[in-house]
């Protein structure tokens, strides 16, 4: 069974510092790794996706690390501030099908 | 704003109850997925429609019976649930597998679901 081991579970971050999420996974059956960002009573949505041939993407504030040999991807925010304050979820997506493999998320809190 | 819009927000429903939750899009995504959410956990696959077809059920109990009446709209039946089926249910779009692996899925914001 495909799995998707999240860390931390939560992170505590001040203002203007780098919050760094990471996921690592156990097989290579994924296409696609999105990350979603979750808050209190709204539903994920995406922050940020990379492709399986690719080793970095940066948007904004936001990049994703990508290390295929090593099974890991990164989530790294830049200058974090007290909006980026959430739960963060990993979700690669099993090739070829429309199961995306949630991580077990990571709660942020960045301190004003 | 989000484009998949869920009705209602939140929904108390007692055990012998039926319900329906519904979801819409107007995106042109041709699948469709139903989530459960419990709190502090991640979203669990629970249907997948693909062309107004089911195209993956992860095993859920009958007491949940999903319905998809065309390429925008899909629901969520409801009938004689438990107290531990409370929860957000979080309804999802995305392109079809044809079009290519690389198709987040666009959210609702759920409805909030207390069985008592």
């Amino acid at each position: 069974q495909q799995q998707v081991k999240q860390s931390p579970q939560s992170l505590i971050v001040q203002k203007g510092g780098i919050s760094i999420i990471n996921c690592a996974y156990e097989n290579t059956a994924f296409d696609y790794f999105p990350w979603y960002q979750q808050f209190p009573g709204k539903g994920p949505a995406l922050l940020i996706a990379i492709r399986p041939d690719v080793s970095e993407k940066k948007e904004g504030r936001f990049t994703i690390s990508f290390n295929k040999s090593a099974k890991q991807f990164s989530l790294h925010i830049m200058d974090s501030q007290p909006g980026d304050s959430a739960t963060y979820f990993c979700a690669p997506r099993s090739s070829g099908t429309y199961k995306y493999i949630f991580g077990t998320g990571t709660r942020l809190k960045v301190l004003a | 704003d989000t484009e998949v819009t869920q009705t209602p927000k939140h929904l108390v429903m007692g055990m012998t109850n039926k319900k329906s939750l519904k979801c819409e899009q107007h995106m042109g995504h041709r699948a469709m997925y139903w989530y459960k959410q419990k709190a502090k956990k991640p979203p669990e696959l629970m249907f997948v429609y693909s062309y107004e077809k089911l195209s993956i059920n992860e095993s859920v109990p009958s007491r949940f019976s999903p319905e998809c009446p065309n390429s925008s709209l899909l629901n969520l039946h409801l009938h004689a649930l438990q107290p531990e089926d409370s929860a957000l249910y979080l309804c999802a779009s995305s392109q079809a597998r044809s079009r290519g692996p690389r198709s987040p899925l666009h959210f609702g914001n759920g409805t909030r679901l207390t069985v008592t």
